[in-house]
């Protein structure tokens, strides 16, 4: 089993609307977790942080539940300039400091 | 402020040739990590490096592949005798100290091996 798993998409949606992307993990050593961006053929970039209170940034809202060991991110009012891969990420700590990727989420927003 | 920086950004190599693959941090960053992301997957960590020491290698190939930092100049990721599997796109990123839970990206380095 994977140590981050995500739904590969594509979710196809058009401008405007509402996309919820999910991801599970299962090493319970992952203390933080992240959602990263990632454009084709360019490097990874950090979205947000992840926390079990919850977080909002803008359109973008994210979730952390530890007992059920998952993880959310939901984008409200879909822009073009959403389309991307999007990539869940914990991050084992205790010195390790080692990014855990999951394969990632693709998004394609159209017009 | 210049972010992280790797070099070069593609390269091509005949299977059996060595690759080098560079990456200078950002300004006050003093811990290095490399990234493998092969076709249609996701990133797997390789190494974690802070200077002159090699901090967590359990995501090194066991063999034909090395990393370094030295004290001066940029971090190194070095791959002997190159196979075609080798082929991917190599992130390097960088974090300032303890924690890591901020690693800024390079641009990548893309390796072609023919």
């Amino acid at each position: 089993r994977k140590e981050v798993e995500q739904d590969p998409g594509p979710f196809n949606v058009p401008e405007g609307a509402t996309v919820a992307f999910n991801c599970t993990y299962s090493n319970s050593a992952s203390q933080s977790f992240f959602w990263y961006r990632q454009d084709c053929r360019k490097e990874p970039k950090l979205l947000m942080s992840v926390y079990s209170s919850g977080n909002e940034d803008g359109r973008f809202t994210a979730q952390l539940n530890r007992a059920s060991q998952y993880i959310s991110l939901l984008i409200r009012d879909s822009k073009l300039s959403d389309s991307a891969t999007y990539l869940c990420v914990g991050l084992l700590s205790g010195g390790y400091n080692k990014l855990i990727f999951g394969a990632g989420t693709r998004l394609a927003v159209h017009p | 402020n210049a972010g992280v920086m790797q070099n070069p950004r593609h390269l091509v190599r005949r299977r059996g040739q060595e690759a080098r693959l560079r990456c200078s941090p950002m300004k006050g960053h003093s811990h290095v990590y490399w990234y493998r992301q092969l076709p249609e997957e996701g990133l797997k960590f390789m190494v974690y490096l802070q200077k002159e020491n090699i901090i967590d290698e359990s995501g090194m190939p066991k063999e034909r592949f090395s990393a370094e930092f030295p004290k001066e100049g940029p971090s190194i990721l070095r791959i002997q005798q190159v196979v075609r599997g080798d082929s991917a796109a190599y992130f390097c990123a960088s974090s300032p100290g303890q924690g890591g839970h901020e690693q800024y990206f390079g641009p990548g380095t893309r390796l072609t091996v023919t």
